[in-house]
């Protein structure tokens, strides 16, 4: 079946520009989770959702960035006014209700100049 | 705060076996799991240990103790296709996991 798939695969944005990343989750998986990694650095943590609950959101950096999931299905990463260091490499992850194995997308790689 | 260590890097020869170590400290504690990524790649799940000893999955095997903050990942007959970033990574509580930068593996013929 399909895996987690993520839109766009590559971004290039100026500095205080607004972008929007999507993820496609496993479907029938509850459980959705954002990263971040930096070249040479294990994913960090971002936001956690449960359907469509946010229940964990403490790795987000800042307020600039903003994840939703408003049907329990499709999540949207939003940052906005970029800066040079959101630059990384923005992976989803979805798992299943017991959560033993969590699914990767292939990420997107935002370059923000 | 939430600390991960395993080594940078390591090189083994093709056809040997090696052990991957890893270190933790974290508020909470739900599981701890590695994940194989190549280059330019997403994560892959290898393992995963919630209770203390040994679990084996044909080349792979992973260990852990609880009480030591301590895990390892055993790879036998290496092959080039091995060679890879190894992540450790502890699920602290239903949602957040906390991952270790990585050990790159090289395989030499």
């Amino acid at each position: 079946g399909a895996g987690v798939s993520q839109s766009p695969r590559y971004k290039v944005a100026k500095r205080g520009q607004d972008v929007a990343l999507r993820c496609d989750p496993i479907s029938g998986h509850v459980s959705l989770f954002w990263y971040q990694q930096a070249l040479g650095q294990g994913p960090e943590f971002l936001t956690y959702f449960q359907n469509e609950a946010q229940l964990d959101k403490s790795g987000l950096p800042s307020d600039r960035f903003f994840a939703e999931r408003p049907e329990g299905s499709v999540s949207t990463l939003k940052i906005q006014r970029t800066q040079q260091e959101d630059s990384a490499v923005y992976l989803c992850a979805s798992s299943s209700e017991n959560q033993e194995t969590q699914y990767f997308g292939p990420g997107t790689r935002l370059l923000v100049l | 705060g939430q600390n991960i260590d395993q080594p940078t890097e390591m090189t083994a020869t093709e056809g040997a076996i090696v052990q991957i170590n890893c270190t933790y400290q974290t508020s909470g504690f739900n599981g701890l799991f590695w994940y194989q990524q190549h280059a330019g790649e997403a994560p892959t799940f290898l393992s995963y240990n919630v209770l203390d000893g040994l679990e084996e999955k044909g080349r792979f095997s992973s260990f852990l103790s609880r009480s030591k903050g301590y895990s390892y990942l055993l790879l036998k007959e290496l092959q080039m296709k091995d060679s890879a970033s190894y992540l450790c990574a502890v699920r602290e509580n239903a949602g957040k996991s906390t991952f270790g930068d990585g050990t790159t593996l090289t395989v030499k013929p």
